[in-house]
């Protein structure tokens, strides 16, 4: 399936890196979200846009950054990451994001911050 | 606070029959899902739950009891590609999903 896209699927970054995740959804969808998932965790909510509005922010520290620049197409700016940010960063989408629709996801970004 | 519990593993054997259990606490609730999720694959959407019973899709059923707080997932006629992580969700009254950690589960020959 190619309905939510990620890139890159893997990341290997220093401290000090400034890299970004895309995320691209081909599901006519109006809201995306994206979360961390840590092995054995479960998923953890960092950000949803809805029509490109930010709704959601759950005390994300700024090291991270979102950009939602149309409703397809959504980042995650990263910079001075610390080594507990290591994760899976996964992108979805949902029709909307205020009433009971299913989330499709991505297959993730694999991050290691070194 | 809000709060899904779900097995960390489980092993079955191929052919057989697995129940995977889901309880949660959560501020209000708009319905419960289960997603499946191959190592290193994205999350796929396997079934919802809003109303009391049993939904069947296949060889996968979802049970609800709201009163219990109580989900699970029944996987008959088990097959090797059903290994994968089983992860329980619930929509609470903000529309957000709350997320059990996942079950794991392993099928042997």
């Amino acid at each position: 399936e190619t309905g939510v896209t990620q890139t890159p699927r893997h990341l290997v970054m220093g401290m000090t890196n400034k890299k970004s995740l895309k995320c691209e959804q081909h599901l006519g969808h109006n809201a995306m979200y994206w979360y961390k998932q840590s092995a054995k965790k479960p998923l953890e909510l960092m950000f949803v846009y809805s029509l490109e509005e930010r709704v959601e922010n759950n005390s994300v520290p700024s090291r991270f950054s979102p950009e939602c620049p149309n409703s397809s197409h959504l980042f995650l700016h990263l910079h001075t990451l610390q080594p507990e940010d290591s994760a899976l960063y996964l992108c979805a989408s949902s029709q909307t994001s205020g009433s009971v629709d299913t989330q499709y996801f991505g297959p993730g970004t694999r991050l290691t911050v070194l | 606070g809000q709060n899904i519990d779900q097995p960390t593993e489980m092993t079955a054997t191929e052919g057989a029959i697995v129940q995977i259990n889901c309880t949660y606490q959560t501020s209000g609730f708009n319905g419960l899902f289960w997603y499946q999720q191959h190592a290193g694959e994205a999350p796929t959407f396997l079934s919802y739950n809003v109303l009391d019973g049993l939904e069947e899709k296949g060889r996968f059923s979802s049970f609800l009891s709201r009163s219990k707080g109580y989900s699970y997932l029944l996987l008959k006629e088990l097959q090797m590609k059903d290994s994968a992580s089983y992860l329980c969700a619930v929509m609470d009254s903000n529309y957000q999903l709350i997320w059990g950690a996942g079950t794991k589960l392993i099928i042997k020959p």
